[in-house]
């Protein structure tokens, strides 16, 4: 079935730090990969996504590539600020499988970023 | 547009109870997920309804229960709670079927004690 795997937490980092967030996923047809971010107490917000092959999703300074060939999207920001402190999950649906509703997610990594 | 809504924010029950927690998606959605999220099994998706019709389903015992009325608001029913099934509940919507992009709501933060 289909997975998602993400790196380990919790990522700290100084702000104005490059930050990267691998994510690599399992899949039996063509899904769609995405991004969403959690704030303390607070649901999912979308932070980007991509739904073929070699598109870059972008949204507040971040950014990740569909990479098919290595079964990748990983998130980057260049400069990173307190205020993105959160945990960020990577997630994917695969509409030729039917189950474009269904999102699956990786476990998440919880970024700290501090002065 | 106003966002995903969802009610109550916060349910404490007590084991043997049931709960119902209700979902308001964003104006002109028809689908709605339904999602647990537990600090040890992560974000696990409970159902979708579209059109009333329960269109996908994950790995949940029949005490978990959904339905969706015609103005694709969406309720989801726990029956006989358990102390594991605390969690945060969170209910997603997007536009139409095969469109894949989700929007998540704050979500019910469900106590059984």
């Amino acid at each position: 079935g289909d997975s998602v795997t993400q790196m380990e937490g919790p990522v700290t980092l100084s702000e104005e730090a490059f930050l990267t967030i691998n994510c690599t996923y399992t899949a039996t047809g063509y899904p769609s990969l995405f991004w969403y971010v959690q704030y303390p107490g607070e649901g999912l917000q979308l932070l980007l996504k991509a739904t073929k092959a070699d598109d870059k999703g972008s949204n507040k300074g971040f950014e990740a590539t569909y990479r098919k060939e290595t079964t990748s999207f990983h998130l980057e920001k260049g400069s990173v600020q307190v205020s993105d402190s959160a945990v960020y999950f990577c997630a994917l649906s695969d509409l030729n499988t039917g189950t474009a509703s269904k999102l699956t997610f990786g476990t998440g990594t919880r970024l700290q970023v501090t002065l | 547009k106003a966002g995903v809504t969802q009610t109550p924010r916060y349910l404490i029950k007590t084991r043997g109870q049931q709960v119902t927690l209700s979902c308001s998606p964003i104006s002109g959605h028809r689908s709605v997920s339904w999602y647990q999220q537990t600090p040890g099994q992560g974000l696990q998706f409970l159902f979708e309804y579209f059109s009333e019709t329960q269109r996908n389903k994950g790995n949940f015992p029949g005490r978990f229960s959904g339905r969706q009325f015609s103005n694709s608001r969406s309720e989801m029913n726990v029956s006989t709670l358990e102390l594991g099934d605390s969690a945060l509940y969170l209910c997603a919507s997007s536009s139409a079927q095969g469109i894949v992009t989700q929007y998540f709501g704050p979500g019910t933060r469900l106590t059984v004690l």
